[in-house]
């Protein structure tokens, strides 16, 4: 079964500081990645995915995350963080024929002015 | 255009009590899900509809818990003799097809079981 672990429960960084929120995952198939934002009270939002192509995948508010096979990674980035980007973050895989999508346990991300 | 809802946003209920908690999709969205999340945790999946059928349901804890879409739109989520350990937020989340569309989520509904 596919499986997500989130190394990091708390991430802080410095306003106009890069971020990185980390992400290593485990299937036995093709790996469907996604990255989601939780803001208080509120429902999850899709940031960005990698289905297949470049390993390199942009997404909403500058988000991007790099796939790295070899190293099962799909860590979130952004080269410049900002206050309102303080929320909590999880990421997903589905093993490409399965129907459930595994979350990790999330990391609470704090940019501070 | 319209996200993902759901209702109520709260709800409160006793032990043993039995609970409906709706989903209402993305307009056009076959598939449908629902997930748990615990404090602290991320969610985790219970079941999974295309169109108003359950293709998957492993998810799904115990036979208390149970879900339907019977117009394969609306679905509602089923919990039948509530315990304490049932309270966590509830999400449901649509997309377009199954595969690689991305799954939308609701804002979910928080159940409390005294």
């Amino acid at each position: 079964a596919q499986s997500v672990a989130q190394p990091e429960d708390q991430v802080n960084v410095a306003e106009g500081n890069p971020l990185t929120v980390k992400c290593t995952y485990s299937v036995s198939g093709n790996p469907y990645l996604f990255w989601y934002v939780q803001y208080p009270n509120r429902g999850l939002q899709f940031l960005l995915k990698y289905i297949t192509g470049d390993n390199l995948v942009k997404g909403s508010y500058g988000f991007e995350a790099e796939f790295n096979k070899s190293q099962t990674s799909f860590h979130l980035k952004k080269p410049s963080a900002l206050v309102s980007d303080s929320a909590l973050y999880f990421c997903a895989v589905r093993d490409g024929g399965n129907n459930d999508m595994r979350f990790g346990a999330g990391t609470r991300l704090t940019v501070k002015p | 255009g319209a996200g993902v809802s759901q209702t109520p946003s709260n709800k409160v209920t006793e032990k043993g009590k039995y609970v409906e908690l709706r989903c209402d999709p993305i307009s056009g969205h076959t598939a449908l899900y629902w997930y748990r999340q615990s404090l602290g945790q991320g969610p985790e999946f219970l079941i999974y509809f295309q169109g108003t059928g359950a293709a998957d349901d492993s998810g799904l804890p115990n036979d208390r818990f149970f879900a339907v879409r019977p117009e394969g739109s609306v679905s509602t989520l089923k919990i039948q003799r509530t315990e304490r350990g049932d309270s966590a937020v509830y999400l449901c989340a649509s997309s377009l097809t199954r595969g690689t569309d991305t799954q939308y989520f609701g804002p979910g509904t928080r159940l409390t079981v005294l």
